[in-house]
């Protein structure tokens, strides 16, 4: 069980914005500062879209954005598009030697 | 352009070992934190070790500290990571990805394709 909860799924129509939440729900993540968010297709290798919480890095479309309050991150993406299915991973610093943390990921359909 | 290749992932039996090896190109490669990344089939991501650039500071996951060694040699551009007493729940795509230049984990970019490691008898 991860320390980071994350909604299995979450689906919403084209041109929709949905939002994904990344909680932590361990008190062992004693970071949680530098959240990030990674977008996976099937298949394929993890990309970094948001980083340090609510930054895009070059190349990533605008339609991302991210944002944290308290224990809670969330990742929104705006104008929904097809190409935009796929599975969701926030990550976080633990503050502690073993560093990192990922959540267990959400599945994003398209409807 | 920033690449990374995994290679090194095979079948192996139950406490064995293998090695994993990641070259990267397009960057200065010491300078940046490196890190494996694995993923069960059909299962979500879980960190499993990083390595600081000049490779004086290393982190483990619980699960693997003990039986996983990280490592890296800048003179080649590769990055390591030694697999030993492998165990079933071991079986997974791992994936290295590039850090930044500290240790805190401000987000992996990019990841390399993936190497599968397949532990079963």
């Amino acid at each position: 069980q991860s320390a980071l909860t994350q909604p299995a799924s979450v689906s919403g129509s084209p041109g929709q914005s949905i939002t994904i939440s990344c909680t932590k729900t361990s008190s062992d993540v004693t970071g949680y500062n530098y959240v990030s968010w990674y977008q996976q297709h099937p298949g394929k290798a993890p990309k970094l879209i948001i980083y340090d919480v609510s930054n895009r890095p070059s190349g990533v479309s605008n339609r991302f954005s991210g944002s944290k309050s308290g224990n809670t991150a969330s990742l929104t993406i705006s104008g929904l598009q097809a190409d935009d299915e796929a599975d969701y991973y926030c990550s976080s610093d633990t503050g502690s030697s073993t560093l990192c943390v990922f959540g267990i990921g959400t599945k994003v359909t398209v409807l | 352009e920033v690449q990374l290749v995994e290679s090194g992932g095979n079948l192996v039996q139950p406490g064995g070992s293998l090695r994993l090896s990641c070259v990267v190109s397009g960057f200065n490669f010491n300078n940046y934190v490196m890190n494996w990344v694995r993923q069960a089939p059909g299962k979500g991501l879980e960190w499993v070790s990083a390595i600081s650039g000049s490779g004086g500071s290393i982190y483990y996951a619980d699960s693997v500290r003990g039986r996983f060694t990280i490592s890296r040699d800048n003179s080649k551009n590769t990055l390591y990571l030694q697999m030993n007493s492998l165990r079933a729940d071991d079986t997974a795509v791992y994936y290295c990805a590039k850090g930044g230049i500290a240790v805190a984990p401000r987000g992996f970019d990019p990841w390399g394709q993936g190497t599968l490691v397949t532990v079963s008898s």
